[in-house]
């Protein structure tokens, strides 16, 4: 089976630090794609960003970036220059690519609450 | 602006009451799901559809029921409520092709007393 684990419960930063979250997952696949979602205090979750397993190359996106390690199994997210808007909790995700009889599920983890402090 | 919207927000319903949650996407996605989110135990997918009238179980699909009759629209069915089916609901959808996320709604926090 397919699982994705985020070891942390709860974090916290202080405003303009840098803070990482974890994940890992568990998979046979060797085609799949990588999400973190941002669900704040509003309740709506957010797409933060997105990796293809196939590119080696870290997702970045402004203050955003991952840790992509494909035999580790690890994808975790970095937040730069932390702001107070960042409070929420993060979900990382794993979608297998089509083909393997997914028709499109993403598996998520437990997620992470991250708490910036002024 | 593209939207999945749940017609409720805040829901209070009696045990055994049949309950009724509606989720409805402007964005013309193939695929609808249904999630329910409680605290230690992430988001754990209930139900999902790939086109109109299709449906597939998902990892908790007992006491839970869904029709999709349009395909905007995907809705969930409590037959009979119970007090461990107080959660909160996350419908969210995407396109069938590899590699999108999904698009949210805003939720639905049920309560069942």
């Amino acid at each position: 089976a397919q699982t994705v684990t985020q070891s942390q419960p709860e974090m916290s930063v202080q405003e303009a630090e840098t803070v990482t979250l974890s994940c890992t997952y568990d998979t046979s696949e060797n085609n799949y794609y990588l999400f973190w979602y941002k669900q704040p205090p509003s309740r709506q979750m957010i797409l933060v960003i997105r990796q293809e397993a196939y590119k080696q190359q870290n997702a970045t996106e402004n203050r955003f970036s991952v840790n992509f390690q494909k035999a580790a199994k690890s994808f975790s997210l970095k937040i730069s220059d932390s702001q107070l808007g960042d409070t929420a909790m993060y979900f990382c995700a794993f979608r297998p690519a089509s083909g393997s009889g997914n028709t499109g599920k993403l598996i998520f983890g437990q997620g992470t609450t991250l708490q910036v402090k002024p | 602006d593209v939207k999945v919207t749940q017609s409720s927000r805040y829901l209070v319903k009696r045990t055994g009451e049949k309950v009724f949650l509606e989720c409805v996407q402007d964005m013309d996605h193939e695929n609808m799901f249904w999630y329910r989110q409680d605290p230690g135990l992430g988001l754990r997918l209930i139900y999902f559809s790939y086109d109109v009238k299709m449906k597939e179980k998902g990892d908790i699909p007992e006491g839970y029921s869904v029709s999709r009759e349009k395909k905007e629209r995907f809705s969930l069915i409590l037959e009979s409520a119970s007090t461990n089916q107080t959660s909160m609901y996350l419908c969210a959808s995407s396109l069938l092709v590899q590699g999108n996320g999904y698009t949210f709604g805003s939720g639905t926090r049920l309560t069942v007393v």
